[in-house]
């Protein structure tokens, strides 16, 4: 089982509607939740990080977190074609050390 | 505003060559890491240093090592370039387990 797990998509939605993305994860003592957006060639950017359970919004993008289910989600309002990426969902652990912990991405199409 | 840049964006290099990918940040950040990144196998961890002069093995360390000389420098050796190592790699830096990476752009990396 991989460590954390997406959906490799693509996911395609029209312009202006609701892209809901999902992540699981594995490791129950798992401390910080992120999503990078990555387009095309480029490295990836943080656009949202969680810590604890609930939403987290920050204009059109909304973060929930699930610890007790080992879910993050990211909820991208009013999609634009500027949106169409690729998402990582990113864990941190702490295994001694700490490091993060990457899904493979799922792809993102917004349709105008 | 914070950095992280990478000494190339396009490299070739032949099999058997030896190959040296470097790493500058400019934000005094203790953590650094090396990633790959392949389409279908998302990010995946080569290797990560807490400190100067301290390495530890990430998830694909065969074929690569590392050097950690000043804080703000982490190197990324391929001791024999082979084909199976053409990829993206990205190198990231991070304050601490619940902060955000940053990455710098990525080299490319093909060998023939």
């Amino acid at each position: 089982q991989k460590e954390v797990e997406q959906n490799s998509g693509p996911l395609s939605v029209p312009e202006g509607a609701i892209a809901s993305l999902n992540c699981t994860y594995s490791d129950r003592g798992s401390q910080s939740f992120f999503w990078y957006r990555q387009y095309s060639g480029k490295s990836p950017e943080l656009i949202m990080f969680i810590y604890s359970n609930g939403d987290k919004e920050d204009g059109r993008f909304t973060a929930q977190l699930n610890k007790a289910s080992q879910y993050v989600s990211l909820l991208i309002r009013d999609s634009q074609p500027s949106d169409s990426a690729t998402y990582l969902c990113a864990v941190g652990v702490n295994t001694g050390g700490f490091k993060t912990i990457f899904g493979a991405g799922t792809r993102l199409f917004v349709k105008a | 505003d914070v950095k992280v840049t990478q000494s190339s964006r396009y490299l070739v290099k032949r099999t058997g060559e030896k190959v040296f990918l470097e790493c500058v940040q400019d934000m005094d950040h203790e953590n650094m890491f090396w990633y790959r990144q392949d389409p279908g196998l998302g990010l995946r961890l080569i290797y990560f240093s807490y400190d100067v002069k301290m390495k530890e093995k990430g998830d694909i360390p065969e074929g690569y090592s590392v050097s950690r000389e000043k804080k703000e420098r982490f190197s990324l050796i391929l001791e024999s370039a082979s084909t199976n190592q053409t990829s993206m790699y990205l190198c990231a830096s991070i304050l601490g387990p619940t902060y955000e990476q940053y990455f710098g752009p990525g080299t490319r990396l093909t060998v023939t």
